[in-house]
């Protein structure tokens, strides 16, 4: 089955850039989408086709795309960006799936 | 407000059956395909199944395929998961999600309700 494989953990400093890559072969032909999910919480969309960011998501989040890997950027990262960050695209069949997770820890 | 609740959920032999609901409400509810998503307990997401607007359409993850199913009644504005043969590693949170047809993606997602299947 298609696996979409993330870092397990990332850890950055507060104000510093957060990158979490996301690789999957069939990411040059499906969009990819990012979520974030705190401690008991539901997840939120932060990122979707690739690169746009939903209203009301900071402009600190942002995505892009090359080949087969995506990857989510956090700029200037604050405490409360701490989570944990999904992504997730589709197969041909329309089938989705997540991403492995990556935990992402602020210092 | 769009909300999305999960109910149904509980304590679960191996091979038994469970139902879960999502009642939605704040939104047209026939206009949108839904998803269930489950979470192990400190583990990952993952993808269970999906539905379109008006249920003609269903595609399941092969993990639970032949065992789920996904179905919605529009008149009561609720989504449901059948879910038989339960095994121990189908012990999850389960959470049902809004796709929004201009993120292409889940937008709104419940609180999630867990799911344990064990003697």
């Amino acid at each position: 089955s298609y696996e979409l494989t993330q870092p397990p953990s990332v850890s950055v400093s507060p104000g510093q850039t957060a990158r979490i890559t996301c690789s999957g072969d069939a990411l040059p032909k499906q969009f990819a989408y990012w979520y974030q999910q705190k401690p008991g919480q539901a997840p939120v969309l932060v990122i979707y086709k690739d690169s746009e960011r939903p209203s009301g998501i900071p402009e600190r989040f942002s995505g892009s795309s090359s080949g087969t890997t995506v990857t989510l950027t956090i700029s200037g990262v604050q405490a409360e960006d701490e989570a944990d960050y999904y992504c997730q695209s589709a197969d041909s069949s329309g089938t989705y799936v997540f991403g492995t997770g990556t935990k992402v820890t602020v210092l | 407000e769009v909300q999305l609740v999960e109910s149904g959920g509980g304590l679960v032999q191996p091979g038994g059956s469970l139902r879960l609901s999502c009642a939605a409400s704040g939104f047209t509810f026939s206009s949108y395909w839904m998803h269930w998503v489950r979470q192990a307990p400190g583990k990952g997401l993952v993808w269970v199944s999906r539905i379109n607007s008006d249920g003609s359409s269903t595609t399941y993850a092969d993990s639970v395929k032949g065992r789920f199913t996904i179905s919605r009644d529009n008149a009561k504005n609720t989504l449901y998961l059948q879910m038989n043969s339960l095994r121990a590693e189908d012990t999850a949170v389960y959470y049902c999600a809004r796709r929004n047809d201009i993120l292409t993606a889940p937008d709104y997602w419940g609180q999630g309700i867990l799911v344990t299947v064990s003697s």
